[in-house]
C-alpha cells in the first residue's frame, strides 16, 4: 500500500516569498492533517479535513497560511508571505476517519522541510 | 506552558539497558498515542491507549497510561540499537463539533550506544 506522499522534500525560499506544498493521502482515507514541525519540538496541528471540508483551522496563521482539499483528495498548503519563523518541517498525514482511538491509525509522510531565509 | 511534559528529553544508554520515559499532562486526554521518528522522517504510530490504567506490550515495549488519564509512560526492556530515535507522546482532546485534536510532546530523543 502506497503511503503518505508529499512535495516538494526540499525548499529554500526568501522572507516574504510564496510557497505551496502538496499532499496526497493514502488511498480511500477521509481525514487529512498539516502539521507543522520545528527543529526540536513536536508537531502541531494546522489544519485537519474531513472529506473537502475543514474540521479544525484554530492553529493555522491565517494571514500567511492557507490550504485547501478541493475534490476531498489530494491538498495544498500555501504560505504567503514566508517569515523566517516559518522554517520547519510540514507534514501531511492522513486517515480513515476522525478520532484517535485504537485501529484509526495516522500515517504521516515523510514531510516537506522548509527553509526560510 | 507545554501542554504535555516529556522527560527526559534526552536519553543515551548502553545497548542492554532498560529505560523508562515519561509523559505529563495537568489535562485529561480521551486518548494518548506514542510515536517513534527517525531522522527524516515522519512520526510512526507504536501505540494507543485509551482507557485508565491501560497497559499495552509491543514486544520490549510497555506502555502504560496513567490512571486518571493524564500521564503516560513508556518502557523499553534490553533496549537495542535499532531502538533509536525521538520518541514523541500525543493526546487527544475534544476540540468541539465532533472534532478532536492532537496535541504532541516535544519528544524524547534516545541513543541507543552498540
Amino acid at each position: 500500500e502506497a503511503g503518505v506522499a508529499q512535495s516538494p522534500r526540499y525548499k529554500i525560499i526568501e522572507k516574504r516569498q510564496s510557497v505551496a506544498f502538496w499532499c496526497n493521502p493514502i488511498s480511500g482515507h477521509a481525514t487529512l492533517y498539516w502539521y507543522q514541525q520545528i527543529l526540536g519540538q513536536g508537531p502541531k496541528l494546522l489544519i485537519q479535513f474531513q472529506n473537502n471540508g475543514v474540521v479544525d483551522d484554530s492553529q493555522l496563521p491565517k494571514d500567511r497560511f492557507s490550504a485547501e482539499r478541493l475534490k476531498g483528495v489530494d491538498s495544498t498548503l500555501k504560505i504567503q508571505p514566508a517569515k523566517l519563523e516559518d522554517s520547519a518541517v510540514y507534514l501531511c498525514a492522513s486517515s480513515l476517519g476522525p478520532g484517535f482511538y485504537s485501529g484509526n491509525t495516522i500515517y504521516f509522510g515523510e514531510g516537506s522541510w522548509l527553509t526560510v531565509v | 506552558t507545554q501542554l504535555l511534559e516529556q522527560s527526559p528529553q534526552f536519553l543515551s544508554i548502553q545497548e542492554g539497558e532498560n529505560l523508562t520515559v515519561y509523559c505529563n499532562s495537568s489535562s485529561v486526554f480521551s486518548s494518548l498515542q506514542w510515536y517513534r521518528q527517525e531522522p527524516g522522517e515522519g512520526p510512526v504510530l507504536l501505540v494507543t491507549v485509551v482507557t485508565g490504567g491501560e497497559v499495552k506490550k509491543l514486544k520490549r515495549l510497555t506502555f502504560q497510561f496513567g490512571d486518571a488519564r493524564k500521564d503516560s509512560s513508556l518502557h523499553i526492556t534490553a533496549a537495542q540499537p535499532g531502538d533509536t530515535g525521538l520518541y514523541l507522546c500525543a493526546g487527544a482532546r475534544y476540540s468541539g463539533a465532533g472534532s478532536y485534536q492532537l496535541t504532541f510532546g516535544k519528544g524524547t530523543k534516545l541513543s541507543v550506544i552498540p
